[in-house]
């Protein structure tokens, strides 16, 4: 399996703010995904990373409040835009290769935003 | 929305089998039966998946019925470490369309001392 990393592990922002989440992994992968897991709930798709091309977002999401970037393939970050306390959650990527049928997780980010 | 239904919460004795139970009773046929667990907030640890055929590996068996409408899970051996957050979730086959992960409230697994 892949080795994910994500920075950063944690932090505590200002509302109005935007925050840079980073995911990086050892090897190239073919598919980088965002998650979000709001507090007590389970996770949900964000977005696709695309490399060369725009994200594909899932309804509810927009590119304006969450701007993604994968300049190659082992890298990808999702910005959270003009944050708001209800922005506070895990943000987490993962990856599939492309001869693998199976996703792997990085550790996550974690947001708190007074 | 989620393809599965689980149990909310079971508990296990440490030492002894746990078996969580998973019902996709709308599985199609180019769906595959993937497990993932959750220990106290880290990122999703993949476990097993499966088409049809029962499957195991060093983590676990995965136990998938013939008319794949429901699946199990089995630690054998369940220790403190597997308390967690269990996920069953149905994907499509690689090619076959979008292979997001859709994931719903799981199983909560708590391993009794």
């Amino acid at each position: 399996s892949a080795v994910i990393s994500q920075k950063p592990s944690r932090d505590i922002c200002q509302r109005g703010t935007s925050l840079t989440i980073q995911c990086q992994v050892d090897s190239q992968v073919t598919m980088m995904f965002w998650y979000r897991q709001q507090p007590g709930q389970s996770l949900t798709l964000i977005a696709t990373a695309n490399q060369g091309s725009e994200a594909t977002y899932e309804s509810g999401f927009v590119i304006d409040k969450f701007p993604i970037s994968r300049p190659n393939l082992t890298f990808s970050t999702l910005t959270v835009s003009n944050m708001s306390p209800e922005d506070s959650s895990i943000y987490l990527c993962s990856v599939e290769g492309k001869n693998t049928d199976t996703q792997y997780f990085g550790p996550g980010t974690r947001l708190t935003v007074l | 929305d989620a393809k599965t239904t689980q149990p909310p919460s079971m508990d296990c004795a440490e030492g002894r089998a746990a078996n969580l139970p998973c019902n996709h009773s709308t599985i199609s046929g180019n769906e595959y039966v993937y497990w993932y667990r959750q220990i106290h907030s880290q990122g999703p640890q993949y476990i097993i998946h499966g088409l049809k055929n029962n499957e195991t590996n060093e983590m676990a068996s995965l136990i998938i019925t013939e008319d794949r409408k429901s699946s199990t899970l089995i630690l054998p051996h369940a220790t403190l470490r597997d308390t967690a957050v269990y996920y069953c979730i149905v994907r499509v086959a690689k090619g076959f369309g979008n292979e997001k992960l859709t994931f719903g409230t799981g199983t909560r697994l708590t391993i009794i001392p």
